[in-house]
């Protein structure tokens, strides 16, 4: 089982939709989920963190966790085309010693179509 | 004013070589990484320093050395390059913030090995 698994798509939404992209975790100990965006031959950017049970929102974009499920989730709403991107889940959890190490998820791509 | 800086962005070189990327953050972070994203998307980590320490250490084979001379740089150098390093290699940093650290990621550089 992989530590961290995303649909990879491609996951394709008309513009001004609602897209959810979806994750899920195989490590209990983990504490922060991250969701990255990367644009093809771009490096990842973040667009939120979460760590708390519930809903987190940022503009268009919201984010859910529920631990119980080991599940987080994005969703981003009233689509661009300019949201057309590969969307990296990430979770971060102890290392060895005092580390965290961040965990990556394969991505999901995205597209908005016009 | 670039956070995360890579160089070379681009680089093609036969089998066999030893080739050197440099990273550079002027962020004043604490930590810094070098992960590899293979042709599927999938980015994974190989190292993490901590000022000036080598915190994780992935299993990577022991042709790719980083070194880092100061907290603001880690350069990774890898000997005797095989058909299966292609990659982009990304450079990040991070402050250790708790559960919220977020790492900011360099532009990459593209390797390509023939």
């Amino acid at each position: 089982q992989k530590e961290v698994e995303q649909n990879s798509g491609p996951l394709s939404v008309p513009e001004g939709a609602i897209a959810s992209l979806n994750c899920t975790y195989s490590d209990r100990g983990s504490q922060s989920f991250f969701w990255y965006r990367q644009y093809s031959g771009k490096s990842p950017e973040l667009i939120m963190f979460i760590y708390s049970n519930g809903d987190k929102e940022d503009g268009r974009f919201t984010a859910q966790l529920n631990k119980a499920s080991q599940y987080v989730s994005l969703l981003i709403r009233d689509s661009q085309p300019s949201d057309s991107a590969t969307y990296l889940c990430a979770v971060n959890k102890w290392s060895s010693g005092s580390a965290r190490q961040l965990t990556f998820g394969s991505g999901t791509q995205l597209t908005v179509l016009p | 004013d670039t956070a995360v800086s890579q160089t070379p962005k681009y680089l093609v070189t036969q089998m066999g070589n030893d080739k050197s990327i440099k990273c550079e953050q002027n962020l004043g972070h604490d930590t810094m990484y070098w992960y590899k994203q293979d042709s599927k998307k999938f980015l994974k980590i190989m190292f993490s320093y901590n000022n000036k320490e080598l915190i994780i250490n992935e299993t990577v084979p022991n042709r790719f050395s980083p070194k880092s001379p100061d907290k603001a740089h880690l350069n990774l150098h890898i000997n005797s390059l095989e058909l299966g390093d292609s990659a982009v290699y990304f450079c990040a940093s991070s402050q250790d913030r708790g559960r919220g650290d977020t790492q900011y990621f360099g532009p990459g550089t593209r390797l390509t090995v023939l």
